[in-house]
């Protein structure tokens, strides 16, 4: 089975730009979380989505949004790119709605440079 | 809320040598706890997780875990070190109906021969 893939790998872009980031689950999982990690902050949560509808988010502002499709792809959306954007951004996809006993899967990241 | 501590940034050991990384977590029941691998340039992986039931939990690549909820902590070990276990791991809690997981800032683990 192919693992999670996020696409593109690499990025960059200007203050000011915006930026869609595609992940592709697992085939057969329903739940897709976005994570970024940078090294000042370290991993920190953005947002999951599960059957299409978000059903968790994390305290980052309204510059960044995500969707999920009937297929269980999932885009995140940057607009207004700030050069603190600039980090790994993480898909980690699991069957269930992500929890406890859920097991996530991640994918390689996107790393996006902003500058 | 949730949190977890990683005390140590980076932790240096010899190939063959053994290991243990420190992982305190904060949260008031029961927590679901992981350990996840990072090498460079790659996603997580998940070496192990404990949700309940014995405390000493076993993983992948030789790896295990245990769990003593009187210190709150979670402690990742491996008896003898390879050259390619050299990446960052990353201990992490979920829980509270939240679900989401929260890291800890990571342990850099580097092997010297």
């Amino acid at each position: 089975k192919a693992g999670v893939t996020q696409t593109p790998r690499y990025l960059i872009k200007t203050r000011g730009q915006q930026v869609t980031l595609s992940c592709s689950p697992i085939s057969g999982h329903r739940s897709v979380s976005w994570y970024q990690q940078t090294p000042g902050q370290g991993l920190q949560f953005l947002f999951e989505y599960f059957s299409e509808t978000q059903r968790n988010k994390g305290n980052f502002p309204g510059r960044f949004s995500g969707r999920q499709f009937s297929n269980s792809r999932s885009e995140m959306n940057v607009s207004t790119l700030e050069l603190g954007d600039s980090a790994l951004y993480l898909c980690a996809s699991s069957l269930g709605p992500a929890g406890a006993q859920e097991t996530q899967y991640f994918g390689p990241g996107t790393r996006l440079l902003v500058l | 809320a949730q949190s977890v501590t990683q005390p140590d940034i980076h932790i240096t050991v010899s190939e063959g040598a053994s290991l243990e990384l420190r992982c305190n977590y904060s949260y008031g029941a029961t927590p679901y706890l992981f350990w996840y691998v990072q090498s460079p340039g790659q996603g997580l992986q998940l070496l192990l997780k404990y949700f309940s039931g014995d405390t000493l939990v076993q993983g992948i690549k030789g790896f295990e875990a245990e769990f003593k909820r009187s210190q709150s902590s979670f402690n990742l070990r491996k008896p003898s070190v390879h050259w390619s276990d050299a990446a960052e791991y990353f201990c992490a809690v979920a829980g509270g109906g939240n679900e989401k997981l929260t890291f800890g800032t990571g342990t850099r683990l580097t092997i010297i021969p």
